[in-house]
């Protein structure tokens, strides 16, 4: 089957705007988890969704990153007043349940200008 | 706090030379440890797991509690191995990895 898709591949955008990054995991997974990964750097938890229970946001590095994940499937990253400091890869994975193994996407290449 | 800490950014070796990334981690509890690869163009990819203590595509790694080391070894090192290698640990909730830097590594003809 398909396995953990990102959209879109690639974003552009000018410092100060806002940009929703989508993620589908592989189907009947129930465990969500977003990292960066910066450019010398490796990668920086964000967000986890388990089921219906609260996400651990413990990993957003400021207010201006929220996530959610709709019907316990897609979900969105969104980043409001982008920073260049934002640039990164936003990679998203999926897992049957917590604690088993992590499939990874494609990533989203975000550059903020 | 969950560190882990890979020493070096690249290591590059002559094809069939023993390859050895070394993985150093600090946590209090008893993690899981993991090595995940990303070749080129692709994705970020588990190679194995310390519970499962099996050898992948000739890797091995073993946990070292009193050294909190946890290296990837391979005794002959062949080109399609070039990638990028990621150590990676999981607490007890089990909800989020922590990542090293990565090391690359070049294996040459």
């Amino acid at each position: 089957g398909a396995g953990v898709s990102q959209s879109p591949s690639n974003k552009v955008t000018e410092k100060g705007k806002d940009v929703e990054l989508r993620c589908d995991p592989i189907s009947g997974h129930t465990a969500l988890y977003w990292y960066r990964q910066s450019l010398g750097q490796g990668l920086e938890f964000l967000i986890y969704f388990q089921g219906n229970s609260a996400p651990d946001k413990s990993g957003l590095p400021s207010d201006r990153f929220s996530a959610e994940r709709t019907g316990g499937s897609v979900s969105t990253l969104t980043i409001q007043r982008t920073q260049q400091e934002d640039s990164a890869v936003y990679l998203c994975a999926s897992s049957l349940t917590s604690g088993i193994e992590q499939f990874f996407g494609p990533g989203t290449r975000l550059t903020v200008l | 706090a969950q560190r882990v800490t890979q020493p070096e950014k690249l290591l590059s070796v002559f094809k069939g030379a023993p390859v050895e990334l070394k993985c150093n981690y600090s946590y209090s509890g008893s993690p899981e440890l993991f090595w995940y690869v990303q070749y080129s163009r692709q994705r970020l990819q588990l190679l194995l797991r310390h519970i499962s203590r099996e050898s992948i595509k000739g890797f091995t790694a073993d946990l070292n509690k009193g050294e909190t080391s946890f290296h990837l070894k391979k005794p002959f090192a062949q080109e399609e191995d070039s990638a990028m290698y990621y150590c990676a640990l999981s607490g007890p909730s089990r909800n989020k990895l922590v990542f090293g830097a990565g090391t690359i590594l070049r294996v040459k003809s």
